[in-house]
């Protein structure tokens, strides 16, 4: 079955540094998404992407965030300067279409020191 | 807009027991509804989901969910827990609104299965 893959698994990152979490989506699919989840809380949505561009961002996708499709099969979630509050866990998702349900990755756990 | 909850942070049942975990939610337009699980350290797995039609839907591991328009709710349902059922519950509500879709995630329920 197709899958979502996200690299790495885990990163640790000290406080300021640039990080960037890397999705590869089901290849036929059109719609992107980033989600995290700080440990213990619930999933918050935080960008969706669709032909190239950004569709809709939440407030906590600020200038810090930003999504990039670099070569057609990427998905990359770049965060410039990292706050402790940043660690959680980073899911990537992607979507035939908007009523299929979404595909989630693996995820990514952030950890910032 | 919309938004979901899920009454029960944590839900214990013992094996063999009937599972219900509630789902409210709150739309001005006509919802997508979804019920995500993960188990530790993994991802969101699709259980089931309701987008038009048969308000009663079948998902994966024996689980179903109903959606009622009346009471706005999507409670999931199953018959008999299995010790594997333990993990996290999400119920997700998407709908179309300013142009595009969004998912809403309620803040989660943990599945706790007694032997």
């Amino acid at each position: 079955e197709p899958e979502v893959t996200q690299t790495p698994s885990h990163q640790v990152t000290q406080m300021g540094q640039e990080v960037i979490l890397r999705c590869v989506p089901i290849s036929n699919h059109l719609y992107f998404y980033w989600y995290r989840q700080i440990l213990g809380q619930k999933v918050e949505f935080l960008v969706s992407f669709y032909n190239n561009e950004i569709s809709e961002k939440s407030e906590i996708f600020d200038d810090q965030f930003s999504v990039e499709r670099p070569d057609g099969s990427n998905f990359t979630l770049k965060i410039r300067s990292t706050k402790l509050e940043d660690s959680a866990m980073y899911f990537c998702a992607s979507s035939e279409g908007q009523d299929y349900g979404y595909t989630f990755g693996s995820g990514t756990r952030l950890t910032v020191v | 807009a919309q938004s979901v909850t899920q009454l029960g942070s944590h839900v214990s049942v013992s094996e063999g027991a009937l599972v219900l975990l509630r789902c409210n939610y709150s739309s001005s337009v006509p919802p997508y509804l979804f019920w995500y699980v993960q188990y530790p350290n993994q991802g969101l797995q699709l259980l089931l989901k309701y987008t038009t039609g048969a308000t009663l839907v079948k998902g994966i591991n024996g689980f179903e969910a109903e959606f009622k328009k009346s009471e706005t709710s999507f409670h999931l349902t199953k018959p008999s827990a299995h010790m594997s059922d333990a993990a996290e519950y999400f119920c997700a509500v998407s709908a179309f609104t300013s142009g595009t879709y969004k998912y809403i995630f309620g803040t989660g329920t943990r599945l706790k299965v007694l032997a």
